[in-house]
């Protein structure tokens, strides 16, 4: 159980298109997910708090309007990635939380990762 | 979200135990500890988690000292397949589990 899934799992785009990703739990559902973006050689750096039926929240440095997250329901996250242009080109990874409250550690399963390539 | 520092890198050989310490003196009373093992181009994968002493499961043991200030992932035995880069996680349970990812330890094993 807790699989999390990523869709695409590569995508090629021009710049100033916009790309969206899907960011899905499988078998459970998960009021929160967390988006990061990993650069070649450097690890993983958190982007944003995807809420199920609430605004996302930020970490700083991040543009949300570049970054667009929706949550819309408690199996499925999507990023997008407005106007991209090259230097947006990441793997970009998310993860849906599992848990059951403050009584019980809430564990991360991270899916696969999508490699975004703007060219 | 307490802060985690790590070796950057640590090399070993096959059949060989290689113990991995991850230091994060600000850890908080609620945090606990996941250890994650990175492949290029994949997501993490969850290893283990501890909240005090010692855990073990079917691929490695955490040790957690009475403190908690730093912990050591040990993987017993390691492959050529083990190598790939380890993080150490300290979890806030009040924001869901979100967490900082430090710089992680690259592991070659060497055959």
């Amino acid at each position: 159980g807790a699989v999390v899934s990523q869709h695409p799992s590569w995508v090629i785009c021009k710049s100033g298109t916009s790309v969206k990703i899907e960011c899905r739990s499988l078998d459970f559902q998960a009021t929160t997910m967390f988006w990061y973006r990993q650069f070649p050689k450097q690890s993983l750096m958190l982007m944003a708090t995807s809420n199920e039926g609430s605004k996302a929240t930020y970490e700083q440095g991040v543009e949300k309007d570049k970054f667009l997250i929706n949550h819309a329901s408690l199996t499925l996250s999507t990023l997008t990635v407005t106007s991209a242009h090259p230097e947006d080109s990441s793997f970009y990874i998310c993860s849906a939380v599992r848990g059951t409250g403050p009584s019980s550690y809430n564990e991360q399963f991270f899916g696969p990762g999508t490699r975004l390539t703007v060219l | 979200l307490a802060k985690t520092t790590q070796p950057i890198s640590m090399d070993s050989y096959e059949g060989q135990e290689v113990n991995i310490t991850c230091s994060h003196n600000n850890i908080a009373t609620n945090d606990y500890i996941t250890w994650y093992q990175q492949f290029p181009s994949q997501g993490p994968r969850f290893i283990i988690q501890g909240y005090k002493t010692k855990v073990t499961n079917e691929v490695a043991s955490l040790f957690i000292p009475a403190d908690r200030k730093s912990s050591t992932l040990s993987l017993p035995r390691v492959s050529l397949s083990d190598t790939a880069v380890y993080y150490c996680l300290v979890g806030d349970n009040t924001n869901a589990g979100k967490s900082t990812f430090g710089d992680g330890t690259t592991l070659t094993v060497k055959p």
